[in-house]
């Protein structure tokens, strides 16, 4: 069964440091989306990203945030300068075209980022 | 925006039926989530409903009624492995520009089944 896949499932920096958390959406898939889950608390959408641009953002999603999708199979969330609120559970999902029949997300295992 | 609740925590026997609620405030509607989230791991779609009315899918139903901002999600036949979190979402009708599936989500019912 297809499965979006995020690389890696754990990753520790110090404050101030730049990090990639990067996924593999399922492959006919043509929305993604980043989410955060601080521990205990809701999931948060951070930003989706269709046709090669950024559709919509949270406040969450400021100046120290950006997405990419450097070639055909890969979409990656960067944070510029890391701060200790930002640790959290960060899932990548993606979805057919949501205006169908469900267009469900379908979600990764997630990244655990914890900074220190 | 999105305002969505849905009780903190519920407690059910193995083999009994459980009905987690949800209501929401929404801004614009465009469909109504369940997922459920076992600790630490991703959430995992369960059903999808947009309009009003039942879908059932095996041991889980999920009921609508944009009228009222209410939702359910019916686990029947419970099983020790349905304990986990299920994730009200709901998806609105986003900004005139976005393509996509932003999902509000509540914070989720925390379900635990006992023997």
């Amino acid at each position: 069964e297809p499965e979006v896949t995020q690389t890696p499932s754990h990753q520790v920096t110090q404050m101030g440091q730049e990090v990639i958390l990067r996924c593999v959406p399922i492959s006919n898939h043509l929305y993604f989306y980043w989410y955060r889950q601080i521990l205990g608390q809701k999931v948060e959408f951070l930003v989706s990203f269709y046709n090669n641009e950024i559709s919509e953002k949270s406040e969450i999603f400021d100046d120290q945030f950006s997405v990419e999708r450097p070639d055909g199979s890969n979409f990656t969330l960067k944070i510029r300068s890391t701060k200790l609120e930002d640790s959290a559970m960060y899932f990548c999902a993606s979805s057919e075209d949501p205006g169908g029949t469900g267009g469900e997300a379908f979600f990764g295992q997630g990244t655990r980022l914890t900074v220190v | 925006g999105q305002n969505i609740d849905q009780p903190t925590e519920m407690t059910a026997t193995e083999g009994a039926i459980v009905q987690i609620n949800c209501t929401y405030q929404t801004s614009g509607f465009n469909g109504l989530f369940w997922y459920q989230q076992h600790a630490g791991e991703a959430p995992t779609f369960l059903s999808y409903n947009v309009l009003d009315g039942l879908e059932e899918k095996g041991r889980f139903s999920s009921f609508l009624s944009r009228s009222k901002g209410y939702s359910y999600l019916l686990l029947k036949e419970l099983q020790m492995k349905d304990s986990a979190s299920y994730l009200c979402a709901v998806r609105d009708l986003g900004a005139p520009k976005a393509a996509g599936n932003k999902l509000t989500f509540g914070g989720g019912t925390r379900v635990l089944v006992k023997p």
